[in-house]
């Protein structure tokens, strides 16, 4: 499976600021998928992430809020834009790999808005 | 109704006992399913998947499916102190361009000495 990596690991951020978290993956892939796990709760998708073209988002989340980049097959960006204190989560990257597809995880941003 | 169901326990099983974690799903269109297992504090680890009615065994670990009743679980052979995690189900549904995996609340399980 590729090894993907986040970045940062976790920060602790004042409301009304923005957070980029970054996911790097060690081999190009097609799919990526930004996920949001907030405390004691599972995962809920976000969006997934286009390369070349505008990120599909998920029901109750929009792009203004969490804007999304995707230069290239092996990295993509996520804001989390004017943040407060629900915004306090995981925020996970996947990838599709493998044979068959199957989704893989990256290590988590853990943020906690004051 | 949740999309995928799972009792979030603690489910707590003794030492080498079978630890069973159960998953409703309610969408028919359904293909493929996935159990993944979370330490606390870490990212989701793919520990088995199953796409065929039946069971499928890995190891330890046998995945169940039933289409007809929409049910899929897992199962645990002699459990061990370091199988104690929460794990996940989750379900995947082709839209025609992309697929997209839904997941349960999880089931935590606490294996004892």
């Amino acid at each position: 499976s590729a090894v993907i990596s986040q970045k940062p690991s976790r920060d602790i951020c004042q409301r009304g600021t923005s957070l980029t978290i970054q996911c790097q993956v060690d081999s190009q892939v097609t799919m990526m998928f930004w996920y949001r796990q907030q405390p004691g709760q599972s995962l809920t998708l976000i969006a997934t992430a286009n390369q070349g073209s505008e990120a599909t988002y998920e029901s109750g989340f929009v792009i203004d809020k969490f804007p999304i980049s995707r230069p290239n097959l092996t990295f993509s960006t996520l804001t989390v834009s004017n943040m407060s204190p629900e915004d306090s989560s995981i925020y996970l990257c996947s990838v599709v790999g493998g044979v068959p597809d199957t989704q893989y995880f990256g290590p988590g941003t853990r943020l906690t808005v004051l | 109704q949740k999309e995928v169901e799972q009792n979030s326990g603690p489910l707590s099983v003794p030492e080498g006992a079978i630890a069973s974690l159960n998953c409703t799903y309610s969408d028919r269109g359904s293909q493929s399913f996935f159990w993944y297992r979370q330490y606390s504090g870490k990212s989701p680890e793919l520990i088995m998947f199953i796409y065929s009615n039946g069971d499928k065994e890995d190891g330890r670990f046998t995945a169940q499916l039933n289409k007809a009743s929409q049910y899929v679980s897992l199962l645990i052979r002699d459990s061990q102190p370091s199988d104690s995690a929460t794990y996940l189900c989750a379900v995947e549904r082709f839209t025609g361009t992309a697929s997209k995996l839904t997941f349960g609340t999880g089931t935590r399980l606490q294996v004892t000495l």
